[in-house]
């Protein structure tokens, strides 16, 4: 079965960096391209971009472009979201899942960002 | 891109049914077929109910339907039972490879 397994529950410090991984099994990883959401505490779901898993291109949506980085490494079917110059307004869950039919099928848990001083 | 409209909550009886509307513009909800909706339990990954404005996948009931007029889209669950109250988000597809949420509807069954 299609499985996503995030990275743990981080905390940064405002200006840093951070990096969560998505790893994924189950499938054929090229089948999929991996989108990457984010949810603020109380909050609703905000889509952040997706990374071709075929290619490694990625689109990412106006308000990252610049600051989050999507990366990959096929050889373990693994993705990689990377968020600079944190603030606490980063502070979120963030997700990875995969896109199918132009929606998200499978989600994996999440991962907990705190940004703190 | 603005975020899709949905009303912040909706509820209903057990038994009963409940809809919940998601509206965008024509650039998004209006202009594609690619409306899905997500139910979220509070600390649980959001789980895919509808995709493509009506299309169930495997595993989900029936009792979830979805329809589009315009630029609204909506979600209809009956036959209510205690385990659908969440919250419940629809999504878009928006044009350029760029998707688009809804601000999320907390359901209540009363």
């Amino acid at each position: 079965q299609v499985q996503l397994v995030q990275s743990g529950a981080d905390v940064k410090k405002p200006g840093a960096s951070v990096k969560v991984s998505c790893k994924a099994s189950g499938y054929t990883f090229t089948t999929y391209n991996m989108h990457w959401v984010r949810q603020a505490p109380g909050q609703g779901l905000e889509w952040m971009g997706r990374i071709d898993s075929n290619s490694g291109g990625t689109v990412l949506t106006q308000k990252f472009q610049g600051r989050v980085t999507m990366t990959m490494d096929a050889s373990i079917t693994t993705v990689y979201m990377e968020l600079n110059s944190l603030t606490s307004d980063d502070t979120a869950v963030y997700y990875c899942a995969t896109n199918y039919h132009y929606a998200f099928e499978y989600w994996g848990q999440g991962t907990l960002v705190t940004v703190s001083s | 891109q603005s975020a899709l409209t949905q009303p912040p909550s909706a509820s209903g009886s057990p038994g009963q049914s409940a809809t919940i509307s998601c509206t965008g513009t024509s650039s998004d909800v209006g202009g594609y077929n690619y409306v899905s909706w997500y139910q979220q339990h509070p600390g649980k990954a959001p789980k895919l109910m509808i995709y493509e404005v009506t299309k169930r996948p495997s595993g989900v009931p029936d009792r979830f339907s979805g329809s589009k007029s315009g630029n609204t889209a909506s979600l209809t669950v009956s036959g209510l039972q205690a385990e659908d109250e969440a919250d419940y988000y629809c999504s878009s597809y928006a044009g350029n490879i760029n998707w688009v949420f809804g601000g999320g509807t907390k359901l209540t069954v009363l």
